[in-house]
């Protein structure tokens, strides 16, 4: 079974520049997440998805960052503009539903430096 | 905003030693706790999940909750260089719609 895949790994751009991470789930995985995980610290949750509805973006910073999951399955996650405390690694996971079983199946990340 | 708590470390443990990392959540809603394991460089993957109180045992490692007092534990007998990773304590509850929330993690070293 493969596994969520992200691309790209790693992004470095400079600050008021704008980046795009895309992630494709597992098959068949109705619910993503985008995390951002700021070196030492952990995971945050950015934004749920079910299928292609928004469980939760409380924590989204609508006025530079946005996601979509059109069709229900990939999605993109978009910064613009970037500032300097965007660095960090975005990890995209998904699970089969969203359930109390809290197994979430993470892809390899993309690590963003903003100079 | 609801918090989990963790020691950030390093623990720091000798080759066949038991670990023990621990966790506090605020949530009284809390419903389900889970031990993700993240190597340096890697993404978390789940090793352990516990629902109810009381202890949950799976091989070497044993997940303890004591949801009166809103904490929740890992414990690793015999404890391998290679378990030497950050252990990220982690909460959801039907009420927040399972909105999975990290503690910053605890960094465990195994000295061989």
């Amino acid at each position: 079974e493969a596994g969520v895949a992200q691309s790209p790994r790693y992004k470095i751009i400079e600050k008021r520049q704008s980046v795009a991470f895309w992630c494709n789930p597992i098959s068949g995985h109705a619910t993503l997440y985008w995390y951002q995980q700021i070196l030492g610290q952990g995971p945050k949750l950015l934004i749920q998805f079910q299928n292609n509805g928004v469980v939760d973006d409380s924590q989204l910073p609508k006025d530079r960052f946005s996601a979509e999951r059109l069709k229900g399955v990939d999605s993109t996650l978009k910064i613009q503009p970037a500032k300097l405390e965007d660095s960090a690694v975005y990890l995209c996971a998904s699970s089969l539903w969203a359930t109390n079983t809290g197994e979430l199946f993470f892809g390899e990340g993309s690590r963003l430096t903003v100079l | 905003q609801k918090e989990v708590e963790q020691n950030s470390g390093p623990l720091s443990v000798p080759e066949g030693a038991i670990a023990s990392l621990n966790c506090t959540y605020s949530d009284r809603g809390s419903q389900s706790f889970f031990w993700y394991r993240q190597y340096s460089g890697k993404s978390p993957e789940l090793i352990m999940s516990i629902y109810s109180n009381g202890d949950k045992e799976d091989g070497r490692f044993t997940a303890q909750l004591n949801k009166a007092s809103q904490y929740v534990s890992l414990l690793i007998r015999d404890s391998q260089p290679s378990d030497s990773a950050t252990y990220l304590c982690a909460v959801n509850s039907r009420d927040s719609s399972y909105k999975l929330i990290f503690g910053s993690g605890t960094r465990l070293l195994v000295r061989p």
